[in-house]
């Protein structure tokens, strides 16, 4: 049971361009909603993160655009340049008792930057 | 600042082999450790968190197994490698909401 549908899978944009990448969720108990950056052979870092009283948020570049009502969120990458070329991840946090959150992610989508 | 520490970063095992990842953090106390493992094109499966010491919770029934024998380590093992065992293997701690990933062992079962 996929619990965060990430799209598209892949993605392929030239330099300068806005790539976006969207994803939905069906429970409505996720309440906080980040953005993961991952290279060959590292592992994720985050990038950018919303909660969903907020439709938007923007930190340098990288914008999300929320949609509490649809559920769903985007990614979006202004002036792309090649060393954005990674993986990008949506993901969905919920509490689940103590102290204790579980993140659960999109499969991922695969972007590359030309020059 | 905190910092993750995962090894090896490449490991390859024959099917039937044991296995042990090992995972330390370091400038924080009691955090959230998790076991991730990334399959091709298949996303970030959550294997195994841990919320203290001794305390381990698994959420699919799999050949592994995790142990937290002190606050800051975290152990993934399996006594007997299969074939599908192959990914990459990410650790995770948690301050609340936010994760931080270690830089992965990429394991090859043969």
């Amino acid at each position: 049971q996929q619990q965060v549908k990430q799209s598209p899978q892949s993605l392929i944009v030239q330099k300068g361009g806005i790539p976006i990448i969207n994803c939905a969720y069906e429970n409505t108990a996720f309440d906080y909603f980040p953005w993961y950056q991952q290279f060959p052979g590292k592992g994720p870092a985050l990038l950018i993160a919303i909660r969903p009283d907020v439709s938007e948020k923007k930190e340098g570049r990288f914008t999300i655009s929320f949609n509490k009502s649809a559920k769903q969120f985007s990614l979006h990458i202004m002036d792309s340049q090649p060393g954005d070329s990674a993986t990008y991840f949506c993901a969905a946090s919920t509490f689940s008792g103590g102290s204790n959150y579980k993140l659960t992610f999109g499969k991922g989508t695969l972007l590359t930057v030309n020059p | 600042s905190q910092t993750i520490h995962q090894w090896p970063a490449t490991l390859v095992q024959p099917v039937g082999s044991p296995l042990s990842l090992e995972c330390t953090v370091e400038g924080t106390s009691n955090p959230n450790l998790y076991w991730y493992r990334q399959a091709a094109g298949r996303g970030l499966q959550l294997l195994f968190y841990s919320v203290g010491i001794g305390q381990i919770s698994s959420e699919v029934p799999q050949n592994l197994s995790a142990s937290r024998p002190q606050d800051r380590q975290f152990i993934l093992s399996s006594k007997k490698l299969l074939l599908s065992d192959s990914g990459f293997y990410l650790c995770a701690w948690s301050l609340r909401r936010e994760f931080s990933f270690g830089s992965g062992t990429q394991l090859s079962v043969l």
